[in-house]
């Protein structure tokens, strides 16, 4: 069956500016967590969704937004770019059951801040 | 507060052994672990549950202390493809999100 999609792959933005990610999770699953992934800081987690609630947020600003709809897609929104945004953004999914199983992750959208 | 991993890095030659190390500063209710290959995604390896179990995929096992709050991942006689970024990650409840550790970067070489 399909993977985990995110769209787009690669995007240049500009300070100030705004972006919209997207992920798709594998069918049937319906938690949705996503991750910053820079050289220096790691995998820091944003936020978890199910069933188009939020169910964990991480230590982001609230420049960092998102939200799950009901066919379990996802889209993260950041405002307001600065360059520190500068980072490849990790979508995963899973059944959505508590720690049962793990995370699929997709290849990723990374984002260019000029 | 991100769980520590330790080596930060190691490289191996094909069929050495390595042990990575995972501690965190809180209690936990579970553990993961995920290899990530240089430009891929990272992919799961295991989870283990609190209990102190430990589980093994092919030659790669990994073992959980919940009282001491440290997780370890064995590699044995390891392959060229074992080579990439460990991660481990940790929720402290059923409820909490999954962290990730700060990541162990291996290579292996001929």
């Amino acid at each position: 069956k399909a993977g985990v999609t995110q769209t787009p792959r690669y995007l240049i933005k500009t300070r100030g500016q705004q972006v919209t990610l997207s992920c798709s999770p594998i069918s049937g699953h319906r938690s949705v967590s996503w991750y910053q992934q820079t050289p220096g800081q790691g995998l820091q987690f944003l936020f978890e969704y199910f069933s188009e609630t939020q169910r964990n947020k991480g230590n982001f600003p609230g420049r960092f937004s998102g939200r799950q709809f009901s066919n379990s897609r996802s889209e993260m929104n950041v405002s307001t770019l600065e360059l520190g945004d500068s980072a490849l953004y990790l979508c995963a999914s899973s059944l959505g059951h508590r720690d049962t199983g793990e995370l699929f992750f997709g290849e990723g959208s990374r984002l260019t801040v000029l | 507060q991100q769980p520590v991993q330790s080596p930060q890095a190691v490289i191996l030659r094909e069929g050495e052994d390595a042990v990575i190390n995972c501690s965190s500063s809180k209690a936990l209710y579970s553990v993961h672990w995920y290899r990530q290959k240089h430009g891929e995604a990272p992919v799961f390896l295991m989870i283990l549950l609190k209990g102190g179990e430990q589980k093994g995929h092919e030659k790669i096992s990994a073992s959980f202390n919940e009282k001491k709050q440290q997780s370890s991942l064995y590699l044995t006689a390891s392959q060229l493809s074992y080579s990439g970024t460990y991660f481990c990650a940790a929720r402290e409840s059923t409820a909490s999100k999954l962290t990730f550790g700060t990541g162990t970067r291996l290579q292996v070489t001929l």
